[in-house]
């Protein structure tokens, strides 16, 4: 089993759309955790980033973590075609252990919004 | 306010040819990553280097070599490409973990 788990999609949706963005994860440990956004033939980007349970608002972003459940979030407010970009969830267990805040990443969903 | 640089952008070799990717950060962050991204496969880890000096294996170390050449510069060197390792290749910088800028992207195709 991966530590991170990630539905690959792709995902289709149209402008206005709420979107929701889903992670499952089996390591106890993290309690950092990241989404990024990669356009098209793009590096990732940091998109979101929340320590520990609770939620996190940016914008039209939100990010949710459970971490009873292992279960982390990303949702979009009414989606504009500019948002179709692939979304990967990320998480560490930072300083604690050996992995030294190493991130594992989930493989991706792919999202577009269409006009 | 470059952050992170790859080069060579784009790069095609032949099999059995070696080559070294570059990358270098400008951010004083102390650790450093190597991934390769490949369709389906989402990006998977080869080497990184948690701080100046070490350097580890990750998930898909064989063909591969790092070198921590300084905290600034950490570089990638297929020694034998082979066609399997046709990707899209990441460097990514860190304070430790707490959020990573990735570079551009290196294009490998081997041929």
């Amino acid at each position: 089993q991966k530590e991170v788990e990630q539905d690959p999609g792709p995902l289709s949706v149209p402008e206005g759309a709420i979107v929701s963005l889903n992670c499952t994860y089996s390591n106890s440990a993290f309690q950092y955790f990241m989404w990024y956004r990669q356009y098209s033939r793009k590096g990732p980007e940091l998109l979101m980033y929340t320590y520990s349970s609770g939620n996190k608002e940016d914008g039209r972003f939100t990010a949710q973590v459970d971490k009873s459940s292992k279960y982390i979030s990303l949702f979009i407010r009414d989606s504009q075609p500019s948002d179709s970009a692939t979304y990967l969830c990320a998480m560490s267990a930072g300083n604690r252990g050996s992995t030294l805040g190493r991130l594992y990443f989930g493989r991706g969903t792919q999202l577009t919004v269409w006009p | 306010n470059a952050g992170v640089t790859q080069t060579p952008k784009f790069q095609v070799l032949k099999t059995g040819q070696s080559m070294t990717l570059q990358c270098a950060q400008d951010m004083n962050h102390n650790s450093m990553y190597w991934y390769r991204q490949d369709p389906g496969m989402g990006l998977r880890l080869i080497y990184y280097s948690a701080s100046e000096g070490t350097t580890d294996k990750g998930e898909v170390p064989n063909g591969y070599n790092v070198s921590r050449l300084n905290k600034r510069e950490f570089s990638l060197r297929l020694e034998s490409a082979a066609p399997s390792q046709t990707s899209v290749y990441f460097c990514a910088s860190s304070l430790q973990g707490y959020g990573y800028t990735f570079g551009s992207g290196t294009r490998l195709t081997v041929v």
